[in-house]
């Protein structure tokens, strides 16, 4: 399967600030990145899907002003948390759409804790 | 829209034993995959194994293998010998062939192998 880089690991940060992930694929070129959070105790929610040289797409009730996403190159995918609030504060992955028939991987997440 | 159901938001096993979880889906296509993954404490999405659809023959990878039944949309996971390693969440997850080939979650059920 593909490797999937992401980072931070885990990320503290003040309420108020702005956070950013980064997730790069580095065995082949993702046109299309997922974007997943997940609460303790729960499942991946997709938030969004990124893909490279246009505008994200947002699943329902995601605020794309909140969660800004650049997918600028084939191997590199941004997600920023914007004026971040303790409930944003939760687990965040991301993932490549490679072959669907390989089963896709998944970045190793980071850990958002807002205080 | 597709719907991935786990019902045992639980489950323990003997080490060296067999256990079972269970997993259903609905969709109204007829050209799809399902997975099952494991995330482990450390939170990496690992896949465990993956089904086609439209292959009756039921995979299997080493000590894990599903029993796949297409018309009850039942996606059922063994995992034979289980061994202490194998205590982690276990996450069922389909996904259709045509447009975005998102990964659509279950709940999730936590797996625990009694030494």
């Amino acid at each position: 399967g593909a490797v999937v880089s992401q980072h931070p690991s885990w990320v503290i940060c003040k309420s108020g600030t702005s956070v950013k992930i980064e997730c790069r694929s580095l065995d082949f070129q993702a046109t299309t990145m997922f974007w997943y959070r997940q609460f303790p105790k729960q499942s991946l929610m997709l938030m969004a899907t990124s893909n490279e040289g246009s505008k994200a797409t947002y699943e329902q009730g995601v605020e794309k002003d909140k969660f800004l996403i650049n997918h600028a190159s084939l191997t590199l995918s941004t997600l920023t948390v914007t004026s971040a609030h303790p409930e944003d504060s939760s687990f965040y992955i991301c993932s490549p759409r490679g072959g669907l028939g390989y089963g896709y991987t998944f970045g190793s997440g980071t850990r958002l804790t807002v205080v | 829209a597709q719907t991935v159901t786990q019902s045992q938001p639980e489950m323990s096993v003997q080490e060296a034993e067999t256990v079972t979880l269970s997993c259903t889906y609905d969709t109204s296509e007829s050209d799809y995959y399902l997975f099952w993954y494991k995330q482990p404490p450390s939170r990496q999405m690992i896949l465990v194994i993956r089904q086609e659809a439209y292959k009756q023959q039921n995979a299997t990878e080493n000590r894990f293998s599903v029993n796949f039944q297409k018309a009850a949309k039942s996606f059922s996971l063994k995992i034979s010998d289980s061994q202490l390693g194998d205590a982690a969440m276990y996450f069922c997850a389909s996904s259709i062939i045509q447009g975005a080939q998102k990964l659509v979650f279950g709940q999730g059920t936590r797996l625990t192998i009694n030494p």
